[in-house]
């Protein structure tokens, strides 16, 4: 079964600066899809940046970046910039590629991330 | 619709009641998720359909746990006999399936079991 894990529960930033978010996971397959969401205080689930396994070039979207190592299974998203607006909590993802078992996401546990003016 | 639609957005249920949650997905989405989070177990899947499917795919727990799809992008979740610890907020999630991999979420409803 796959696994995904934040080892960080709260993270701080000061605003206008950077931080950088961990997440590690575990899995046999060597395809699959790994995603960080936002999820501000209104509680809806936003996809803020998508890395598939094949691509060894990481992800980036604007402000928001990852660093994604295969052979370590480590995902991490990197914020430059921090804005209040930023301020949420942040889950990693994992999904397979196949639609065997429904293509569900795997959570980590979240970290809550605070911007400070 | 332009996005994944939740009703109610609280919920306040009597212990040993049904409830019944409802889940408006976005237009062409085949898949369609059901998670409960809670602050001490995180975001585990309860249930999926995929496609026309009536009948949810269930993911665990199941049992008190079922989903119906009446309509292509509709869902209803329903929990029978509502215990304590049934209290956490569900998320609905909806995906194109093999044509795209994101899945979009509505705000969730948040159910308080009493």
């Amino acid at each position: 079964a796959q696994t995904v894990t934040q080892s960080q529960p709260e993270m701080s930033v000061q605003e206008a600066e950077t931080v950088t978010l961990s997440c590690t996971y575990d899995t046999s397959e060597s395809d699959y899809y790994l995603f960080w969401y936002k999820q501000p205080p209104s509680r809806q689930m936003i996809l803020v940046i998508r890395q598939e396994a094949y691509k060894q070039q990481n992800a980036t979207e604007n402000r928001f970046s990852v660093n994604f190592q295969k052979a370590a299974k480590s995902f991490s998203l990197k914020i430059s910039d921090s804005q209040l607006g930023d301020a949420a909590m942040y889950f990693c993802a994992y999904r397979t590629t196949g639609e065997t078992s429904g293509s569900r996401l795997t959570f980590g546990e979240g970290t809550q991330l605070t911007v400070n003016p | 619709g332009a996005g994944v639609s939740q009703s109610p957005r609280y919920k306040v249920a009597k212990r040993g009641r049904d409830v019944a949650l409802r889940c408006d997905s976005i237009s062409g989405h085949v898949t369609l998720y059901w998670y409960r989070q809670t602050l001490g177990q995180g975001s585990e899947v309860l249930t999926y359909s995929q496609s026309d499917a009536q009948r949810d795919k269930s993911g665990r727990p199941s049992g008190r746990f079922s989903a119906e799809r009446p309509e292509r992008s509709v869902s209803t979740l329903k929990i029978q006999r509502t215990e304590q610890g049934d209290s956490a907020v569900y998320l609905c999630a909806s995906s194109l399936g093999h044509l795209g991999p994101e899945a979009f979420f509505g705000q969730g409803t948040r159910l308080t079991v009493v």
